[in-house]
């Protein structure tokens, strides 16, 4: 059983391009995240949804979009990539709602396998 | 803006040796949370602590919320080999979640 899936695990792709990165979560998790990890290991959280609704966007530039279909799905769009770009995405997915319609805990954070991105 | 400040950067031990790493800040944490990561994959949530100066182990971790809530350290006893790896701390404040930088553990054969 896979809880938080990632597709493609690895992609390779030229400057410019746009591409994207699809998370599927199986958890019946409430609030999905996207992270970036760094050459030296380094996590940062880019964007919080909580049932489809964007929590946190930290500071990120506008060419990265989330977009949820659903709250199972927390998918990534790159556009106009850059070299600065390469890095490994992780999505993550956590259990508690929270409280107000806004997510108050990102407590026990379930991680996907990762996206090893390169950018050419 | 907030950081976890996490030591030691990286460790080099011998199997069967006890491990110890922790993360400070200058900020208040409402929950602290330690994960591993093993090569291409993801973290994986080891322990997470809710209370200041609760302690929780699992299996040969154990770990402490600290009373400042400024602090938490993760023991790892009787270290092998599979406990390689980069561990990770993780601050909760404010609905904002903080990783720590990570540590390092080497096992020497």
């Amino acid at each position: 059983d896979t809880a938080v899936s990632q597709t493609p695990k690895y992609l390779v792709t030229q400057m410019g391009n746009d591409k994207s990165i699809k998370c599927e979560q199986n958890l019946g998790h409430d609030t999905m995240y996207w992270y970036k990890q760094d050459s030296k290991k380094f996590l940062k959280i880019m964007f919080s949804y909580n049932n489809k609704e964007l929590i946190i966007n930290e500071t990120v530039p506008n060419r990265f979009s989330p977009k949820s279909p659903d709250k199972a799905h927390l998918n990534l769009h790159i556009n106009s990539l850059e070299l600065g770009d390469s890095a490994v995405y992780f999505c993550a997915s956590s259990p508690n709602p929270g409280t107000s319609g806004r997510a108050r805990s990102y407590n026990e954070q379930f991680f996907g396998p990762g996206t090893r991105l390169t950018v050419l | 803006g907030q950081q976890l400040n996490q030591s030691p950067q990286s460790m080099f031990i011998q199997e069967g040796e006890d491990v110890s790493m922790n993360c400070t800040s200058s900020s208040i944490f409402n929950t602290w949370l330690w994960y591993k990561q093993d090569p291409g994959e993801g973290p994986v949530l080891l322990i997470a602590l809710y209370k200041a100066g609760e302690l929780t182990s699992n299996g040969r971790l154990t770990a402490q919320f600290g009373i400042t809530r400024k602090d938490s350290f993760l023991n790892i006893s009787a270290s092998i080999p599979s406990d390689v790896g980069i561990y990770f701390c993780a601050g909760n404040r404010d609905d904002k979640i903080i990783f720590g930088k990570g540590t390092r553990l080497h096992i020497l054969p």
